[in-house]
C-alpha cells in the first residue's frame, strides 16, 4: 500500500464549480499535513497546511480526520488559474523528510 | 521563505557519462533534501544532504550512484554518475525553513535532465 494515495484525477471542471480532491495516509503516525501546488514544469509550492480543526484560505478549505486517516482540499468557484497539480503531502515530524502523493491533475475550462 | 537556485536548469547527457547538480541557498538552512521526479509521478525523496557528515539516502537509492556533498549550511551537490536513460528526469533541491512553529519546505526551481 502506498504511503499517500489521491484520487486519480484528472479533473475537468467548468469555471466556477467547486471541486474536492481526497487523500489517505498509511501511517498512523502523521503528524503534519500538507497540500501542495505544482505547475506544469514548475516546481511544488506549498498552498497550505492542513490542521486537525480544519482550515480555509480563500476559497480552500482543507479538512483533515486523523480517525480515518483522511485528508481532503476544497476549491470553490474555480478559477482557470487553479489548473495545476495538487499534491498530498505528510510529514511524520522531527526532521523526516516529505512524503508525497502522486497528484491530482485538475483542469478549470472557460 | 528561502531562495534557492539551481544549476543547471537543464541538460541533455550520453549515456555512461556523469552529471553534477548544484543547489545554492539565500540563507543558512539545517535540512536539505534531493528529490527525483520522473515524468508523469510524484516526488521520490533521494537522500537527506547532511552538513559535514554523509548524505543519508533513502531505500533504492546508493551513494556510488548519486555522491552528494553538503560542505556548508547554504550549498549541495547531487551527482548523477554512469548515467542511462532510466535516469531522465526532474531533479529538485528542497529546504526546511522553520517559522511560527511550523515546518515549511521550499522546493529549488529544478533541474531537467534528459539522458540519450
Amino acid at each position: 500500500r502506498k504511503e499517500v494515495e489521491q484520487d486519480p484525477g484528472p479533473f475537468n471542471v467548468p469555471e466556477g464549480a467547486t471541486v474536492a480532491f481526497n487523500c489517505t495516509y498509511s501511517n498512523s503516525a502523521s503528524q503534519s499535513f500538507f497540500w501542495y501546488r505544482q505547475d506544469c514544469r514548475k516546481e511544488p509550492k506549498l498552498l497550505m497546511s492542513v490542521y486537525s480543526s480544519g482550515n480555509e484560505d480563500g476559497r480552500f478549505t482543507a479538512q483533515l480526520n486523523r480517525a480515518s486517516q483522511y485528508i481532503s482540499l476544497l476549491i470553490r468557484d474555480s478559477k482557470l488559474s487553479d489548473s495545476a497539480t495538487y499534491l498530498c503531502v505528510v510529514n511524520l515530524g522531527g526532521n523526516t523528510p516529505l512524503v508525497f502523493g502522486k497528484g491530482t491533475r485538475l483542469s478549470v475550462i472557460a | 521563505s528561502a531562495v534557492i537556485s539551481q544549476k543547471p536548469s537543464r541538460d541533455i547527457c550520453q549515456r555512461g557519462t556523469s552529471l553534477t547538480i548544484q543547489c545554492q541557498v539565500d540563507s543558512q538552512v539545517t535540512m536539505m533534501f534531493w528529490y527525483r521526479q520522473q515524468p508523469g509521478q510524484s516526488l521520490t525523496l533521494i537522500a537527506t544532504a547532511n552538513q559535514g557528515s554523509e548524505a543519508t539516502y533513502e531505500s533504492g537509492f546508493v551513494i556510488d550512484k548519486f555522491p552528494i556533498s553538503r560542505p556548508n549550511l547554504t550549498f549541495s551537490t547531487l551527482t548523477v554518475s554512469n548515467m542511462s536513460p532510466e535516469d531522465s528526469s526532474i531533479y529538485l533541491c528542497s529546504v526546511e525553513e522553520s517559522a511560527g512553529g511550523s515546518d515549511e519546505q521550499f522546493f529549488g526551481p529544478g533541474t531537467r535532465l534528459t539522458v540519450l
